[in-house]
């Protein structure tokens, strides 16, 4: 159980143009879901903090228009990369916690890697 | 400033020897959050532990165990019996709330642990 998928794992796009992530909890509801970036250099940051029915809540620094996230139902929540650049190619995680869970433990997708030519 | 130092980049262990991962953090915040994360070769990061400034009582979990002493600002992770499914990169992070109200995660630059049989 508590297994979260990611599409697609990889992409490359030209810049500019928007790539969408999807994030999806297979076998359990989720409420919360977070997104990651991971840089080349291993380097990790948590981007923002995604809410089923709400806005997402962003970590400072993030810019919101810049990464459009919505999570639309218990077992799935999707990042858009709009407009993007070469510096935005990076390892994007996801990851999901229990509906109702009584701890804090979050379940991580495979995670996609972006590439913007 | 938030600052997270994990100071040993890389150690390497045989086999069933115990190792200590450092984690110390900067923070002039009461509130605040640490977590373990750790990401094996295959990429798929693991959630390991949160734990609130608060609680400062030590946890073990099977042959993991946190130790978070707040007067040396520190939360060091221990593996006892270390086997070679522990070769990892392991994450500290700390977790702020800021002053517009939004929160800020901060990563240490991981410490690679090398198991060898």
């Amino acid at each position: 159980g508590a297994v979260v998928s990611q599409h697609p794992s990889r992409v490359i796009c030209k810049s500019g143009t928007s790539v969408k992530i999807e994030c999806r909890s297979l076998d359990f509801q989720a409420t919360t879901m977070f997104w990651y970036r991971q840089f080349p250099k291993q380097s990790l940051m948590l981007m923002a903090t995604s809410n089923e029915g709400s806005k997402a809540t962003y970590e400072q620094g993030v810019e919101k228009d810049k990464f459009l996230i919505n999570h639309a139902s218990l077992t799935l929540s999707t990042l858009t990369v709009t407009s993007a650049h070469p510096e935005d190619s990076s390892f994007y995680i996801c990851s999901a916690r229990h509906h109702g869970a009584m701890t804090n433990e979050q379940f991580f997708g495979p995670g996609t890697r972006l590439t913007v030519l | 400033a938030q600052k997270v130092t994990q100071a040993q980049t890389e150690i390497s262990v045989v086999e069933k020897e115990d190792v200590t991962l450092d984690c110390v953090y900067e923070t002039r915040d009461t509130t605040y959050y640490l977590f373990w994360y750790k990401q094996p070769p295959s990429g798929e990061l693991v959630f390991l532990i949160r734990r609130n400034s608060f609680d400062e009582q030590n946890e073990i979990s099977g042959r993991y165990s946190w130790n978070f002493q707040k007067s040396t600002s520190s939360f060091n992770f221990t593996i006892t019996a270390s086997q070679v499914v522990d070769s990892a990169v392991y994450f500290c992070a700390l977790r702020i709330l800021t002053v517009g109200g939004g929160f800020k995660t901060i990563f240490g630059a991981g410490t690679r642990l090398f198991v060898k049989a």
